[in-house]
């Protein structure tokens, strides 16, 4: 069955900090990868996609993703975060055609 | 200009009776998604219409779930019969398109079943 799997439910980290959000996907075929991000009463925002080329991805806030096909994952990563990155995350995959398979999420907490 | 929009943004039933979920996807976009997100599941897909295709419908929990798409626009998520197991945030996404494009997620609708 077609999954992700998001490895860490919840990330405390300190302000300035790197982090990164593991997400790992299960699949032989070609797949669109997606980070999504939910801040607290808000609704879901597209973070970065990756389609096709290159492997590393950047996206909005400083965020980027990196593409591992042998290890079939798409682990998020910011050199150095801030308060407002408080949030969680999700991890989505699309297989084949457009509907999105989403991880449990990760709760990414920044501590001043 | 507007993003997707739904409606209502709560709504409390008591259990037993039948629900409407309304969603208005961004204006050109052919593609249009339902998602349930809730504590125990998480997001969950439910169906997704794309033009005059056959809509998607392998998410859909029960047969007491159905939706619809008039005009290519337009969509309502139907709850007949609801649960307490069917509280949950209903979200609608719209693309442009499917295979890749971004999903334009609106701000849901909390039901909650009583």
């Amino acid at each position: 069955a077609q999954s992700v799997t998001q490895l860490d439910s919840q990330v405390p980290v300190f302000e300035e900090a790197p982090v990164e959000l593991r997400c790992n996907y299960s699949s032989s075929v070609s797949v669109y990868l997606f980070w999504y991000v939910q801040y607290p009463n808000q609704g879901l925002q597209l973070l970065l996609k990756y389609l096709s080329g290159s492997t590393l991805v950047k996206g909005i806030n400083g965020f980027e993703a990196e593409f591992n096909k042998s290890q079939t994952s798409f682990h998020l990563r910011k050199p150095s975060v801030h308060i407002s990155d408080t949030a969680e995350y999700f991890c989505a995959v699309s297989y084949q055609g457009g509907k999105l398979i989403f991880g449990q999420g990760t709760e990414l907490s920044v501590k001043p | 200009g507007a993003g997707v929009s739904q409606s209502p943004s709560n709504k409390v039933t008591e259990k037993g009776k039948d629900v409407e979920l309304r969603c208005d996807p961004i204006s050109g976009h052919t593609a249009l998604y339902w998602y349930r997100q809730s504590l125990g599941q998480g997001l969950e897909f439910l169906i997704y219409f794309q033009g005059n295709s056959a809509p998607d419908k392998s998410g859909l929990p029960s047969d007491r779930f159905s939706a619809e798409r008039t005009g290519g626009s337009v969509s309502t998520l139907t709850i007949q019969r609801t649960q307490q197991e069917d509280s949950a945030v209903y979200l609608c996404a719209s693309s442009r398109r499917q295979g890749g494009e971004t999903q334009y997620f609106g701000p849901g609708t909390r039901l909650l079943v009583l």
